[in-house]
């Protein structure tokens, strides 16, 4: 069963629209969600993340919303860039493991 | 900040042929991983390693893949013998912790082309 999962699967927006994009998941006693944003050729790195005691986290244009009772997060882009275009993989964690979703992969047309 | 670094960043095999990719994980870093990924989409996790043993893997972590850490040296992933499903990028990761509150370093990848 898939642990993490992510819709759309692929997005495309214009320059200065908010991108939404959506995460799901299975296992309530995940406590941390990270969001990791990939370039091609490079590999994913933190972009920003939220635990579950928190309802939203906000850094620059990016804001993670979180409702743990239906066990669902956003990770909204506002005033999107075309150097926005990347994968967006959400993550889910306990103490002890780590999951990643399918990605998301956002285009952002000037 | 911190890096993962994967050598090399591109290999060509024949299939049937053995494979070994090589990650230098963070320096203090405790855990490791290998992801596959094809077609820069679907991060599929392979398996996690701590204290010299595999902690969890997936399906994907076929009877043909082992990985190992000797002290002092560079994480890696063989692949014993290699099929053409095998081709794709390989991310290794490293963290501090197994999880909760820890961030995930990723390396950039090496492009495995099975032939």
């Amino acid at each position: 069963q898939q642990q993490v999962r992510q819709s759309p699967q692929s997005l495309t927006v214009w320059e200065g629209e908010t991108a939404i994009l959506n995460c799901s998941y299975e296992d309530s006693t995940f406590n941390y969600f990270p969001w990791y944003q990939q370039f091609p050729g490079e590999g994913p790195a933190l972009l920003i993340s939220i635990s579950s005691v928190s309802d939203k986290k906000e850094d620059g244009r990016f804001t993670i919303f979180f409702n743990k009772r239906e066990k669902k997060l956003s990770l909204h882009i506002t005033d999107s860039q075309p150097g926005d275009s990347a994968t967006y993989f959400c993550a889910a964690s306990d103490n002890n493991r780590i999951f990643f979703g399918d990605g998301t992969q956002l285009v952002v047309k000037p | 900040g911190p890096k993962v670094l994967q050598i090399p960043s591109h290999q060509i095999i024949d299939m049937g042929q053995m494979v070994t990719l090589n990650c230098d994980p963070v320096s203090n870093h405790l855990y490791f991983y290998w992801y596959k990924q094809i077609l820069g989409q679907q991060m599929e996790f392979l398996v996690n390693f701590y204290n010299g043993k595999v902690m969890e893997k997936s399906k994907l972590f076929k009877d043909q893949f082992s990985v190992e850490r000797p002290d002092g040296s560079y994480f890696t992933l063989k692949i014993q013998p290699t099929a053409l499903e095998d081709s794709a990028v390989y991310f290794c990761a490293s963290s501090l912790e197994p999880g909760g509150n820890t961030e995930v370093f990723f390396g950039k990848g090496t492009r495995l082309t099975v032939v």
